[in-house]
């Protein structure tokens, strides 16, 4: 079974500075899908950016990027030149090639930009 | 109507009434899901429908009734529920299950049971 954790449950940054958010999961299967999916408070969860395992290349989008470690089994989000609307929950998921359809997600990191 | 509906937003309900919650999808995608987010656990996926079949039921007990009568609409029937139920009822839907792609949220129903 997979397991994916998020060990930071509660991470602060300045607006317009730079976090870091970490996740790590445990998996056997050689193809998958990891994914980072944002909770803005009392709205709908979307996609942040989402990384395919056979890809040696970070995604990025925007001010997103990802650092995927696939023999570390790490892939953490940077949220650069952090904003207001940023502040949300973030889950780290995963999503394997041989169960596709079924995620698993982390228990989430709670982000708050300060003004 | 665009993404992810869901109906009701809000619902109270005893232990034993029964209710139902409702996810339609303007998408045109082919999967759909439910999943329960609770304060104390990570998000649970409960089940999954491929073109208005069920493929996964993830252990949900049978207090917990799904409908999926086309790709677009999903239906979440309840009944005696009990108190730890109580949670944010998010429905999602996807191109296709089994393939890795995006999921697209509706904003949920959050439900306490009294």
């Amino acid at each position: 079974a997979q397991t994916v954790t998020q060990s930071q449950p509660e991470m602060s940054v300045q607006e317009a500075e730079t976090v870091t958010l970490s996740c790590t999961y445990d998996t056997s299967e050689n193809n998958y899908y990891l994914f980072w999916y944002k909770q803005p408070p009392s709205r709908q969860m979307i996609l942040v950016i989402r990384q395919e395992a056979y890809k040696q290349q970070n995604a990025t989008e925007n001010r997103f990027s990802v650092n995927f470690q696939k023999a570390a089994k790490s892939f953490s989000l940077k949220i650069s030149d952090s904003q207001l609307g940023d502040t949300a929950m973030y889950f780290c998921a995963f999503m394997g090639d041989t169960n596709a359809g079924k995620s698993t997600f982390g228990d989430g990191t709670t982000l708050t930009v300060k003004p | 109507e665009t993404g992810v509906t869901q109906t009701p937003r809000h619902l109270v309900m005893g232990m034993t009434n029964k209710k139902s919650l409702k996810c339609e999808q303007h998408l045109g995608h082919n999967a759909m899901y439910w999943y329960k987010q609770s304060a104390k656990k990570p998000l649970e996926l409960m089940f999954v429908y491929n073109f208005k079949e069920q493929t996964e039921n993830n252990s949900v007990p049978s207090r917990f009734s799904p409908e999926c009568p086309n790709s677009s609409h999903l239906f979440l029937h309840l009944h005696t529920l009990q108190p730890e139920d109580s949670a944010l009822y998010l429905c999602a839907s996807s191109q296709v299950a089994h393939t890795a792609g995006e999921q697209f949220f509706g904003p949920g129903t959050r439900l306490t049971v009294l």
